[in-house]
C-alpha cells in the first residue's frame, strides 16, 4: 500500500500569508494527486488535480506542484475563507490513500 | 449531483450491517472513466477511502475493510451501494459518497451523514 504523509497536521497563518502544505508517498504516484478542502459540516471540494490543475470555479491563490513523491499544496495570499482542513490523495492504484490532513487557521 | 437516499440510518447496533445507498443525476453514470465510491470520516479523524465500484460492477476496496465491505451497483436506477457487515463502534463516522474519475480524481461529493453505531 502507498503510504502518504502530509505535514503540517496544523498552521496558523496571517490574512495574505503565503502558506505551504506538503504530502510525500512512499512510492512514486506519477501526478496522480489531488487536494482536497474540508470545511465542517460540508462534504470536501475538490481544488487541484492531477497534482497541478486548477479545478474550475476554485481561486487561482491555490495551487499545486509536484510529481513522483513529493507534493506541494500552495495558498499564495491567506484568506478568512480558507480556514478549512486540506488533505491530499493519491488514486495511483488500489489502495487510495488519504494524507492525515492539515488544518489551517488565522492569527 | 450525488445524494444519498432517505432513510440514512442515524443509528446502527453493533455486529449489525450498514447499508447506505447514494444516488447520481445529472451525470453520466456508465462511463469507462468512472467509479463511484464510498468514503468516511470518524469523528475527529481525517479521511479514509473505503471503496469503489464501476458501472459494470468491478469493485476494489480498502484491505483493511474488504472483508467486510460489499459494494454493489444498479445503472437503472443510477445508484451504488454500501453494505458494511459487523459493525463495531469503531465504525461510527460521516459517510460520504462521491465520484471518482480516473483524472479528476473524487470531483463531486454527496452531503455526507453520520451514521453511529451504538447498543
Amino acid at each position: 500500500d502507498i503510504q502518504v504523509t502530509q505535514s503540517p497536521s496544523s498552521l496558523s497563518a496571517s490574512v495574505g500569508d503565503r502558506v505551504t502544505i506538503t504530502c510525500r508517498t512512499s512510492q512514486g504516484v506519477s501526478h496522480a494527486l489531488s487536494w482536497y478542502q474540508h470545511k465542517p459540516g460540508h462534504a470536501p471540494t475538490l481544488l487541484i488535480y492531477v497534482a497541478s490543475t486548477l479545478q474550475s470555479g476554485v481561486p487561482s491563490r491555490f495551487s499545486g506542484s509536484g510529481s513522483g513523491t513529493d507534493f506541494t499544496l500552495t495558498i499564495s495570499s491567506l484568506q478568512p475563507e480558507d480556514v478549512a482542513t486540506y488533505y491530499c490523495l493519491q488514486d495511483y492504484g488500489p489502495p487510495l490513500t488519504f494524507g492525515g490532513g492539515t488544518k489551517v487557521e488565522i492569527k | 449531483q450525488l445524494q444519498l437516499l432517505e432513510p440514512v440510518p442515524r443509528l446502527v447496533k453493533p455486529s449489525e450491517t450498514l447499508s447506505l445507498t447514494c444516488s447520481v443525476s445529472g451525470a453520466s453514470f456508465s462511463s469507462s472513466d468512472v467509479h463511484w465510491a464510498w468514503i468516511r470520516q470518524p469523528p475527529g479523524k481525517g479521511l479514509e477511502w473505503i471503496g469503489s465500484i464501476s458501472y459494470n460492477g468491478r469493485s476494489y476496496s480498502s484491505p483493511s475493510l474488504k472483508s467486510r465491505v460489499i459494494l454493489t451497483v444498479d445503472t437503472s436506477k443510477k445508484q451504488f451501494s454500501l453494505n458494511l457487515t459487523s459493525v463495531t463502534a469503531a465504525d461510527t463516522a460521516v459517510f460520504y459518497c462521491a465520484r471518482h474519475v480516473s483524472v479528476t480524481a473524487f470531483d463531486f461529493w454527496g452531503q455526507g451523514r453520520l451514521v453511529t453505531v451504538s447498543s
